[in-house]
């Protein structure tokens, strides 16, 4: 069964902390990983894509990893600040149709 | 990269009555767009792909007579929730998929059923 799993559900750190969201998948075939910053009442917003072969991928302060061999992945996020604090959603693209299987999300609220 | 906007973002309606939502691709011809659900504190969850032209493909538990999707332009498709229930009472985005590139979201909207 295609799965996306996110560690941990919640997570609140002080601001100017890093911090390192988990993202393990068991999806195939596998064609691309994606985060995603959700804002409260927002859609979410794209934050990476990576295909199989692309282990790191930066936009700004967060970058992604991807280990295709364990099917897992992270997303660390340099240097927080208060409008961090969002819902950060992996979703895994599957096989030629491109479904997405969406993980259930890591809620990250960074305070001052 | 793509804007995608819905209207309304938010709206209250008594049971039994129907909503519409539109969602419009503001600089990107859509022949695909995607409608999708998200209960508080879950992930999203397609509801159906919807696609210019012809009918939408809905995914499975999905009513396709309670949620009627019409995708009449390359920037336009609409979602109807018809006879709305207090469980249909959720946040609905859309979004557009330009290929194999990243999805674009919509801002979402908030239907609540009283």
């Amino acid at each position: 069964k295609n799965q996306v799993e996110q560690s941990p559900q919640s997570l609140i750190i002080l601001e100017g902390k890093n911090c390192t969201l988990q993202c393990n998948y068991t999806v195939s075939p596998f064609s691309n990983l994606r985060w995603y910053k959700q804002d409260t009442g927002r859609g979410p917003v794209s934050l990476t894509i990576m295909t199989f072969s692309e282990n790191t991928k930066s936009n700004g302060r967060y970058t992604a990893t991807l280990d295709a061999d364990t099917k897992q992945s992270s997303l660390h996020i340099t240097a927080s600040q208060l409008s961090d604090s969002a819902s950060y959603i992996c979703v895994v693209s599957a096989g030629s149709t491109d479904k997405l299987i969406f993980g259930t999300g890591t809620r990250l609220q960074v305070f001052p | 990269g793509a804007v995608v906007s819905q209207h309304p973002s938010w709206v209250i309606c008594k049971s039994g009555t129907s909503v519409k939502i539109e969602c419009r691709s503001l600089d990107f011809q859509a022949t695909t767009m995607f409608w999708y659900r998200q209960f508080p504190k879950q992930s999203l969850m397609l509801m159906a792909t919807s696609n210019e032209g012809s009918k939408a493909t809905y995914e499975q538990g999905v009513e396709k007579d309670k949620f009627l999707i019409n995708h009449a332009s390359l920037t336009l498709s609409t979602l109807t929730v018809t006879s709305a229930h207090p469980e249909d009472s959720s946040f609905y985005i859309c979004s557009t998929d330009r290929g194999r590139e990243t999805q674009y979201f919509g801002p979402g909207t908030r239907l609540l059923v009283l």
